[in-house]
């Protein structure tokens, strides 16, 4: 059981927009603490996404948006394209955990 | 480029150790955080230890605290993860990663290309 929560799957179709959520608690994201997202592709290392809650690195797509409230994050990719077929995971610190925290992970199927 | 590449890992026994290693280049290794992030087969990413840029303070996750140990040698541009007692539930895809900033440390920015451990009798 993950201290961040995520749905196991979601799907769609080129070109729609999807969003993945992270539901904290009160130790992590409602003790202020950020959340930041990764992509991660079969067999390759995981890549920064969102950083800061809606922050990009440079080279990742405006496609990618985040956004948080509270105790619960988002990750919106609009314009899907087949290869955003990934697992998703966010991740933030928690205070009562006093070190990092990753979600279960979605994986995202294009349609 | 950020490059790490990790090494050091293979088959022990449970109960056996391993020390894995994490090569830095490409950047300024002294100045950033570090940490080890772990994926057994099937499942998420985990997180499982960090260490400040200098060395000065550490963190664990519970689920290996007393039993590994994150080190690095800053002049070597080298980060380490002793792992003592080690367990089936061990057995993990490791990553190394680099902290984004000083103010960001908490997120990975580069990762390597991750060191395959397996515990089995």
């Amino acid at each position: 059981q993950s201290v961040l929560t995520q749905p196991p799957s979601v799907s769609g179709a080129p070109g729609q927009r999807v969003t993945i959520s992270c539901t904290g608690s009160s130790s992590n994201f409602g003790a202020g603490y950020d959340v930041h997202w990764y992509q991660h592709l079969p067999g390759a290392a995981p890549k920064l996404l969102i950083y800061g809650n809606t922050n990009r690195p440079s080279g990742v797509p405006d496609r990618f948006s985040g956004s948080k409230s509270d105790t619960s994050a988002s990750l919106a990719i609009t314009g899907l394209q087949a290869e955003d077929e990934a697992d998703y995971y966010c991740q933030s610190y928690d205070r009562s955990l006093s070190g990092s925290v990753f979600g279960g992970g979605t994986k995202l199927t294009v349609l | 480029q950020v490059q790490l590449v990790e090494s050091g890992g293979g088959v022990v026994q449970p109960g056996g150790s391993l020390r894995l290693s994490c090569a830095a280049s490409g950047f300024t290794f002294s100045s950033f955080a570090m940490h080890w992030v772990r994926q057994a087969p099937g499942k998420g990413l985990e997180w499982v230890a960090f260490i400040r840029y200098d060395g000065s303070s550490k963190s664990y996750s519970d689920s290996v605290k007393g039993r590994f140990t994150i080190s690095r040698d800053n002049s070597q541009n080298t980060l380490w993860l002793q792992m003592d007692s080690l367990r089936a539930e061990d057995a993990a895809l490791y990553y190394c990663a680099k902290a984004h900033s000083s103010s960001w440390y908490w997120t990975a920015d580069s990762w390597g290309q991750g060191t395959l451990v397996t515990v089995s009798s």
